[in-house]
């Protein structure tokens, strides 16, 4: 079946710093790839989207680029704040023809100011 | 426009105990899941409704938990007899299906179970 593995957390960085948090799947077929988002108590919220290779899903600064050839979808912002503090989790469609996601485990990003 | 509603927001119960967990989803949406995520983990799909249609329940241990969504609205999400394992935060959500419709989803702040 589909499966997501993301970089293990915490991830530490100053503010203003470059953000990179990787995430790779196994998947049939041609999944569509996600990034959501849990902000300290809140519910999980999508960040952005692609739907097919190559396309790049943007949000808040935030980019991601689906990646075929190294089944890859890593998050990254060229310069972070402290309200980016939150637990980042990658998914992708289950597939199969199967609706709903699969998740990673989350990576827990903390900022300093 | 009012999001998904769960309740309640924290519960305390002792092992061999039953729970029971609420979700409102958002109005309109035809897809409801209940996934439970353990510390540390990503959320895992419990069951999924399609209205009131079972669609996929094949990861919900059914020797203990139970759901339902009657009239295709709310839902309750129910774990009898609890065991340690459970322990986790249960996170309801609903997006507006089907297929690629169901690929935002729309959670709600979750209830976290401590099972003692």
């Amino acid at each position: 079946g589909n499966s997501v593995t993301q970089m293990e957390g915490p991830v530490t960085l100053s503010e203003e710093a470059f953000l990179t948090i990787n995430c790779t799947y196994t998947a049939t077929g041609y999944p569509s790839l996600f990034w959501y988002v849990q902000y300290p108590g809140e519910g999980l919220q999508l960040l952005l989207k692609a739907t097919k290779a190559d396309d790049k899903g943007s949000n808040k600064g935030f980019e991601a680029t689906y990646r075929k050839e190294t089944t890859s979808f890593h998050l990254e912002k060229g310069s972070v704040q402290v309200s980016d503090s939150a637990v980042y989790f990658c998914a992708l469609s289950r597939g199969g023809g199967a609706d709903g996601l699969t998740f990673g485990k989350g990576t827990h990003l903390i900022i300093q100011p | 426009e009012a999001g998904v509603a769960q309740s309640p927001r924290y519960k305390i119960i002792e092992k061999r105990q039953s729970v029971a967990f609420w979700c409102n989803p958002i109005s309109g949406h035809a897809t409801l899941y209940w996934y439970q995520q353990i510390l540390g983990q990503g959320p895992k799909l419990l069951i999924q409704f399609q209205n009131n249609g079972v669609v996929d329940d094949s990861q919900l241990p059914k020797d203990r938990f139970s759901a339902e969504r009657l009239k295709g609205v709310d839902s309750t999400l129910k774990i009898q007899p609890a065991k340690l394992e459970d322990s986790a935060v249960y996170l309801c959500a609903s997006s507006l299906g089907p297929g690629r419709n169901n690929e935002k989803l729309f959670f709600g702040s979750g209830t976290q179970l401590s099972v003692l």
